[in-house]
């Protein structure tokens, strides 16, 4: 069963635009993980947020976390083409163990 | 360089024939885990070893098979008995799942 859903499933931006993704859970969460997937290719981790956290920074990356919500936002400042890729939130619950659950993925496209 | 490498990247698989696919880490991670992926989907879990010897069902295990001998080595075998196999089978590693997972770059398989 997948934990997290992705909103909107797709994106479209001009270049230099920010984007952002949206991820809603169900159960109680350890920590909450994004990843990026280039057509084609393996995930690549991008951040880790955990459950005390509500806000992490990496270089153009911002992550925000809303226990209370369910809930975790991706922001991608000043977009560029290379950033074209489907982008997805995981969950390591308290009840699953050492493991990720998958959301279903935001698809986006950064237009030149 | 350290990373997970999964072979072949395509393959083609006869109705009714088992066929087997890489997954090799030097990362020296204890966990493995086999995702796989249709297209526009999110990664469905199909088994997850956390030591050597030792490996669990995921959410879709039902015609597949892995074995875990070597820490670096974690091979999944599709069998006859997967009906529906034509999929992108992903491979990762972690150290554990608070620090994020290490994805290999898949494997397409289709069956002809």
């Amino acid at each position: 069963s997948q934990q997290g859903e992705e909103d909107p499933q797709a994106l479209s931006i001009q270049e230099g635009e920010n984007a952002t993704m949206n991820c809603s859970y169900k159960t109680s969460i350890n920590n909450l993980q994004w990843y990026r997937q280039n057509s084609g290719r393996g995930l690549v981790h991008l951040i880790l947020i955990r459950s005390n956290e509500r806000e992490k920074h990496s270089g153009r990356l911002r992550v925000t976390l809303d226990t209370s919500k369910k809930s975790s936002s991706l922001l991608i400042t000043a977009s560029r083409a290379a950033d074209t890729a489907s982008y997805f939130c995981a969950t390591d619950c308290e009840s699953s163990g050492d493991k990720l659950t998958f959301g279903t993925g935001t698809r986006l496209a950064v237009r030149p | 360089d350290g990373g997970i490498t999964q072979s072949p990247k395509y393959l083609f698989r006869k109705e009714g024939q088992n066929v087997t696919l890489s997954c090799e880490q030097n990362l020296n991670h204890d966990a493995m885990y086999w995702y796989r992926q249709d297209p526009g989907q999110g990664l469905r879990l199909i088994y997850y070893s956390q030591i050597v010897n030792d490996f669990q069902k995921g959410d879709i295990a039902e015609g597949y098979s892995v074995s875990r001998e070597k820490k670096e080595s974690f091979p999944l075998t599709v069998t006859s008995a997967q009906k529906n196999p034509t999929a992108f089978y992903l491979c990762a590693s972690s150290l554990t799942v608070n620090y994020g997972y290490t994805f290999g770059s898949g494997t397409r398989l289709t069956v002809v």
